[in-house]
């Protein structure tokens, strides 16, 4: 079975400043897909990067990129120039073309002014 | 804007009564849905994955008979928490595949 492990429950980043989150999973399929969500206090998923695990460049959206490494199995988000408005719990999940997910445990992200 | 709908946002029931839920696909047809319940503070776990015009694949450990769910149309799955109880209070959130799940906003069950 798959797992994602988010080894980091809490995080805080200075406004402005760049944040790494963490994230491993095991897996022994070939074709997946990796992705970083954002969970606000509305509790509306929000999708912030995607990652196919075929493709070797890393992912980028704007200010949040992602580390890639698929030998060691690990996906990282960085999110540079850390806003007020990216205080939330991020969850990192894994899916196939089956189309469920697993979903690590979060971290929740804390941004000081 | 948004493209999976749930509905009610918020629902307060008594115990032992059923309540339905009901995830909505806004954009296209939807074959496969899937159901996942989230505790306060807490990850996402699925509870069953919808299908249309079939029996719905529930994960370990899920009551089927507790959570039934019907996804009759092609743009519409429904799940309803049956003979509620306490314990059933939880967010419930629905999704559908595409270019990352795209998740409906939730549905808050308080039973009380």
């Amino acid at each position: 079975a798959q797992t994602v492990t988010q080894s980091q429950p809490e995080m805080s980043v200075q406004e402005a400043e760049t944040v790494t989150l963490s994230c491993t999973y095991d897996t022994s399929e070939s074709d997946y897909y990796l992705f970083w969500y954002k969970q606000p206090p509305s509790r509306q998923m929000i999708l912030v990067i995607r990652q196919e695990a075929y493709k070797q460049q890393n992912a980028t959206e704007n200010r949040f990129s992602v580390n890639f490494q698929k030998a060691a199995k690990s996906f990282s988000l960085k999110i540079s120039d850390s806003q007020l408005g990216d205080a939330a719990m991020y969850f990192c999940a894994y899916n196939t073309n089956a189309g469920k997910s697993t979903f690590g445990d979060g971290t929740t992200l804390t941004v000081k002014p | 804007g948004a493209v999976v709908s749930q509905h009610p946002s918020w629902v307060i029931c008594k115990s032992g009564t059923s309540v339905k839920i009901e995830c909505r696909s806004l954009d296209f047809q939807a074959t496969t849905m899937f159901w996942y319940r989230q505790f306060p503070k807490q990850s996402l776990m699925l509870m069953a994955t919808s299908n249309e015009g079939s029996k719905a694949t529930y994960e370990q450990g899920v009551e089927k008979d507790k959570f039934l769910i019907n996804h009759a149309s092609l743009t519409l799955s429904t799940l309803t928490v049956t003979s509620a109880h306490p314990e059933d209070s939880s967010f419930y959130i629905c999704s559908k595949s595409g270019r990352g799940q795209f998740f409906g906003p939730g549905t808050r069950l308080t039973v009380l």
